[in-house]
């Protein structure tokens, strides 16, 4: 079964960097995701999609301060120089034949 | 701009029907497929149905199937969500989404701002 888990949530100062985390369950490393961002009150907003390789291409208008990286099955998102805008829901989202799958979440407190 | 503009929310009592809409502008409509996505008040995104481009292929989540019934109309560059036999659990902001492809599932590249379907009694 196709099932992304995150940590429900993370911390950091701002001006600092965090990386947050989305893993692939069993039999699913290869699986490409994206990442989704939703700041309070707001819909959520398409930052990128991050392949099994680390390679990633990002949304429209989404600042270098955010990239994304990979490991077997975890699939990594690092935001540097937080700001406090950056305090929001992250959401990872893989898909397959006939499904969406979404991760739990996870919330990012900036200190 | 894509601009992605739901409507159609609202109190509805349990057992009743609702209709959304998806108002879609600032890019070729019916090169994409589709998604309708709700959040419960607290909780996570959970996927609710996509349509392809040409209405061919359609998917729903199970805790949907049978009750909810998606659709587009590709000159009015819309997108629709019929929601029969609702259930208090059905509350949630329902986002529209766009894919990056015109066929299967993939990822969504732009979301619209939401509305609130609150059932209750």
């Amino acid at each position: 079964q196709l099932v992304l888990t995150q940590s429900p949530s993370a911390s950091a100062s701002l001006g600092a960097s965090v990386k947050l985390t989305c893993t692939l369950s069993s039999g699913h490393s290869s699986y490409a995701i994206a990442w989704h961002q939703q700041q309070p009150e707001k819909g959520p907003r398409y930052l990128m999609v991050l392949n099994s390789d680390g390679s990633h291409s990002k949304g429209d208008g989404i600042p270098d301060r955010f990239s994304g990286s990979s490991s077997g099955a975890e699939r990594y998102l690092t935001i540097s120089s937080l700001q406090s805008e950056d305090e929001a829901d992250y959401y990872c989202q893989t898909w397959g034949t006939g499904i969406v799958v979404f991760g739990g979440g996870t919330k990012l407190t900036v200190l | 701009e894509v601009q992605l503009v739901e409507s159609g929310g609202g109190l509805v009592q349990p057992g009743r029907s609702l209709r959304l809409s998806c108002a879609a502008s600032g890019f070729t409509f019916d090169d994409y497929v589709m998604h309708w996505v709700r959040q419960a008040p607290g909780k996570g995104l959970e996927w609710v149905s996509g349509i392809s481009w040409n209405s061919d292929s359609i998917g729903y989540a199970d805790s949907v199937k049978g009750r909810f019934t998606i659709s587009r109309d590709n000159a009015k560059h819309s997108l629709y969500l019929q929601m029969n036999s609702l259930r208090p659990e059905d509350t949630a902001f329902y986002y529209c989404a766009k894919d990056v492809t015109s066929s299967g599932w993939k990822r969504f590249d732009y979301w619209g701002q939401g509305t609130l379907v609150t059932v209750s009694s």
